[in-house]
């Protein structure tokens, strides 16, 4: 069974200023780890993902994030927000033969002027 | 760039009614599926679909949903008799078999039961 916990259920911050949002998870088998961002009124859109290799993975819109396997976690990093920023954060993890995604319940971002 | 289509984006039905959710996924994808997220709350694996059968689902999944592929290019999820607690947003995904794993989603249908 696989589950993701984020952290943070809201997270506000000016613009120019970096953010973190924190994402852990747990699984019994290996897995892949991706964040998705969803706009007020959009789908899901792929933000980042880490299959392997390189722990540092880079994403859209200037985002990164670093696995850590030790820590069961891979947070979301940006050095600079902008009001663009603002929206759902959503942490998942996906494993096993079919490849469902398991999604942490979201942080909200909101970047204020 | 190619994109997961869904329509309507929005639904208004009466509690017991039978409601059909279409997706049209990425052409050359071959696993497909569908999530839920009830206002408030996480995004909820429903179903996968794969080889024109379903290959995963959840608890969520009872007999009163199911999935077809009824013409190669459309996805559909029906909800035979909806219920209040049906209501939510519900988001179709495809997959590229191979393809370094990655989902790529539709923008959703908003489903409200009456």
């Amino acid at each position: 069974a696989q589950s993701v916990t984020q952290l943070d259920s809201q997270v506000p911050v000016f613009e120019e200023a970096p953010v973190e949002l924190r994402c852990n998870y747990s699984s019994s088998v290996s897995v892949y780890l991706f964040w998705y961002v969803q706009y007020p009124n959009q789908g899901l859109q792929l933000l980042l993902k880490y299959l392997s290799g390189s722990t540092l993975v880079k994403g859209i819109n200037g985002f990164e994030a670093e696995f850590n396997k030790s820590q069961t976690s891979f947070h979301l990093r940006k050095p600079s927000v902008h009001i663009s920023d603002t929206a759902e954060y959503f942490c998942a993890v996906s494993g096993g033969s079919n490849y469902k995604l398991t999604f942490g319940k979201g942080t909200l971002l909101t970047v204020n002027p | 760039e190619p994109e997961v289509t869904q329509t309507p984006s929005h639904q208004v039905t009466q509690m017991g009614q039978e409601v059909i959710l279409r997706c049209v996924p990425i052409s050359n994808h071959l696993y497909f599926y569908w999530y839920r997220q009830i206002l408030g709350q996480k995004v909820e694996f429903l179903v996968s679909f794969y080889n024109n059968e379903i290959s995963e689902k959840s608890e969520i999944f009872d007999d009163q949903f199911s999935v077809e592929r009824p013409d190669g290019s459309n996805f559909t999820l029906k909800i035979r008799s909806t219920k209040l607690e049906d209501s939510a947003m519900y988001f179709c995904a495809s997959r590229l078999e191979g393809g370094g794993e990655t989902q790529y989603f539709g923008p959703g249908t908003r489903l409200l039961v009456l």
